[in-house]
């Protein structure tokens, strides 16, 4: 099984400032990467996929990059509506997730 | 595009239970499908898939031989029937969509249903 690493756990940022979020896979998974923004009590939203594609209707300050093993999401002005879990997934073998990284207001 | 699951709810180990997810507003026979859980206050877990016109099923190894996955082209669903449930199948099952070809990232998701094993 690919094991798939988030760090941090938690991230504290501030509205309008950038955050960057990390993932790291166990052995390369080229660029079959997706990302996900859940909030609470809300399904799991599709924000990336192919490491570095936004989705349909993802606002542009959600970016993406990397290959192989390490990965990050960036999301380049804080808005209130951001704060949430993300969650990384491969699914260049079978399919696994990160054990997500949780956004919170500073 | 719109999922919607039903059918989870109380059941003792052992038990079974039949999950339904009714989709609309895309033309369901050309898509994969499949279900993710994701346990209280945890991550999230696929955990089996069913393709196209073939009907190929594959499961995560937690619940092989367990569950069973399937879909009704007429009444555009699918469905996971879970037996020998066990207290740590406790979760969400979200169904989601997946791609036409293959099944690689999940949009959307539908809102979910709470399976709760316990005696």
């Amino acid at each position: 099984e690919i094991v798939m690493t988030q760090s941090p756990a938690a991230l504290s940022v501030s509205p309008g400032e950038r955050a960057t979020l990390s993932c790291r896979a166990s052995q390369s998974v080229n660029i079959n990467l997706a990302w996900y923004q859940q909030k609470p009590g809300q399904a799991p939203r599709l924000l990336i996929y192919d490491a570095s594609t936004r989705a349909t209707g993802i606002p542009a300050r959600f970016s993406g990059s990397g290959s192989g093993t390490e990965f990050t999401l960036t999301i380049s002005s804080l808005q209130s509506e951001d704060f949430a879990v993300y969650y990384c997934q491969q699914y260049n073998f079978w399919y696994t997730f990160g054990q997500g990284t949780k956004l919170e207001i500073k | 595009v719109q999922l919607v699951e039903s059918g989870g709810g109380l059941v003792k180990p052992g038990g079974s239970l039949r999950l339904s997810c009714v989709a609309s507003g895309f033309t369901f026979s050309d898509y994969y499908m499949t279900w993710v859980r994701q346990a209280p206050g945890k991550g999230l877990e696929w955990v089996s898939y069913i393709t196209t016109s073939r009907g190929t099923m594959e499961y995560h190894d937690s619940v092989k031989g367990r569950f069973t996955i399937s879909r009704d082209y007429t009444k555009s669903s699918v469905y996971l029937q879970m037996d020998s449930l066990r207290v740590e199948d406790t979760a969400i099952y979200y169904c989601a969509r997946g791609g036409t070809s293959s099944l690689k990232w999940f949009d959307p998701w539908g809102q979910g249903t709470l399976v709760t094993v316990s005696s």
